[in-house]
C-alpha cells in the first residue's frame, strides 16, 4: 500500500492565484481531512469527508473548497491564494469502526504564497 | 470543543535521557493517538491508545482516560528521537482528531 500520497511536494503561488492540492488513499477509508500547520499553531483542521459526496467544514475553512466524488480521493482546491495561506498541508485518512478511530497522514505540501 | 494541552512545550535532553512527555484534555474521550512529526515533517504514529499501556521498544505510552490524561515516555534517547510530539484526541462530532501544539524535543550527542 501506498497509504496516503500527496501532490504536489512543495508549491510557489502568487496572491489571486488558485490551485489544487491532490490527496489519494488507497486503504478504503472512509474518512479523509484536511489540516494545516503554521508554527506554533498546532495542526487545525480544515475540511473533513467521512465517506463519498459527504464533506464538512473544519476549524479554518475559509478560503478553501474541497469535494469527495471517491473514496480515494480528496483535493483542496485554493480558490484565490492569500499571503495568509502560507502553510504546510497534510492530508488525513482515518481507519474508523465503532469508537475506534486511527489517522495516517500523507507526506505534506508546503505551499508560499508572495 | 474538547481542548488537548501538552508539555512540556520544549524539551532538551543530552542522548541517553530519559524523558516524559505529558497530554491532557478536556473532556472525557475514547480515542487517542501519539505522533511524531520529524525534522523532515514527516509525521509518523507511535501510539493509538485510547486507554491503558502500550509499549514499542524504547516508547511507550500511558492513557488513563478517567482522569484526562496520557503520557509518553522515551526511554534512552537518541538523536533520532528529535522533532516534535503531538497527541490528539477524537473531536466531539467523531469526525476529526484535536491537537495539541506539540513538544519540541531536541537531543544532543
Amino acid at each position: 500500500n501506498a497509504g496516503v500520497t500527496q501532490t504536489p511536494k512543495f508549491q510557489v503561488l502568487k496572491t489571486g492565484q488558485s490551485m489544487t492540492l491532490q490527496c489519494a488513499q488507497d486503504m478504503n477509508h472512509e474518512y479523509m481531512s484536511w489540516y494545516r500547520q503554521d508554527p506554533g499553531m498546532g495542526l487545525r483542521l480544515i475540511h473533513y469527508s467521512v465517506g463519498a459526496g459527504i464533506t464538512d467544514q473544519g476549524e479554518v475553512p475559509n478560503g478553501y473548497n474541497v469535494s469527495r466524488s471517491t473514496t480515494e480521493d480528496f483535493p483542496l482546491r485554493l480558490l484565490s491564494a492569500a499571503p495568509s495561506q502560507t502553510s504546510v498541508y497534510f492530508c488525513a485518512s482515518s481507519y474508523v469502526t465503532g469508537a475506534s478511530y486511527e489517522q495516517y497522514f500523507g507526506p505534506g505540501t508546503r505551499l508560499t504564497v508572495t | 470543543g474538547i481542548q488537548v494541552e501538552q508539555s512540556p512545550p520544549d524539551l532538551i535532553l543530552q542522548e541517553g535521557a530519559n524523558s516524559t512527555l505529558r497530554c491532557n484534555f478536556s473532556d472525557s474521550v475514547n480515542n487517542l493517538q501519539w505522533f511524531h512529526q520529524n525534522p523532515w515533517g514527516q509525521l509518523i504514529n507511535l501510539f493509538y491508545i485510547p486507554s491503558g499501556t502500550k509499549q514499542n521498544g524504547r516508547l511507550s505510552a500511558t492513557t488513563v482516560a478517567t482522569e484526562r490524561y496520557s503520557l509518553l515516555y522515551i526511554s534512552s534517547s537518541q538523536t533520532t528521537d528529535s522533532g516534535v510530539y503531538f497527541c490528539a484526541v477524537r473531536n466531539q462530532a467523531g469526525t476529526a482528531l484535536i491537537f495539541g501544539k506539540g513538544t519540541t524535543l531536541s537531543v544532543s550527542s
